[in-house]
């Protein structure tokens, strides 16, 4: 199985940068996500990364290094519509069943 | 594409009823989950489907039954409906399980 954490809450101004940390144990790892979720609506998929590195996409960057067990969720030029849950989710190798940790609570200020 | 919908979207329940939640993709996805969020918290995975006539154990699977007669459809039955079963349900589904998940608008879960 899995085992994800990531810190519950984080607080930046707008226009700033944050980055949300997720580490994972896994018996056999395929693959990280981050998806992004608005207070009472459904997760949206914001990245993917398999292989160690950075992946960038706009605004939001995703870094995996799987020796580490780790990864994160840069986030620039924030803006307040990106307050939002950022859920980190580590696909497995065996069944490729997708695991999910709490969820890092971001609230961007003015 | 309507992709993953799930009804209903709100459903209270009393103790002790019963009652199936729906999910049907229209991706051709061969790998469907369905997960509980409650109130703060992340996903918990349920019960998840490779392919249709197979299903597996999640994380939570107690109190909970699922069915895959078809690659379109994913149901999720409570049998005996109980508090610790309020909750937010999500239903997603995949490419061979090596894309991104893609979710329904979630049902909304009361039992009182």
């Amino acid at each position: 199985g899995q085992n994800i954490d990531q810190p519950t809450e984080m607080t930046a101004t707008e226009g700033a940068i944050v980055q949300i940390n997720c580490t994972y144990q896994t018996s056999g790892f395929n693959g990280l996500f981050w998806y992004q979720q608005h207070a009472g609506e459904a997760p949206t998929f914001l990245s993917y990364n398999v292989l160690d590195g950075l992946e960038e996409k706009g605004r939001f960057s995703s870094f995996l290094s799987r020796s580490k067990g780790y990864s994160y969720l840069l986030l620039k030029e924030l803006q307040m519509k990106d307050s939002a849950s950022y859920l980190c989710a580590v696909r497995d190798r065996t069944d490729y069943k997708l695991s999910f940790g709490a969820g890092t609570t971001v609230t961007v200020r003015a | 594409n309507a992709g993953v919908t799930q009804t209903p979207k709100f459903r209270i329940l009393k103790i002790g009823q019963s009652m199936t939640l729906q999910c049907t993709q229209d991706m051709n996805h061969n790998y469907m989950y369905w997960y509980r969020q409650d109130p703060g918290m992340g996903l918990k995975l349920i019960y998840y489907s490779v392919g249709a006539g197979i299903t597996d154990k999640g994380e939570v699977p107690n109190g909970y039954n699922v069915s895959r007669s078809t690659t379109e459809d994913f149901p999720l039955r409570l049998e005996l409906a109980a508090p610790s079963q309020t909750s937010v349900y999500f239903c997603a589904s995949s490419y061979e399980g090596i894309t991104e998940a893609f979710f329904g608008q979630g049902t909304r879960l009361t039992v009182v």
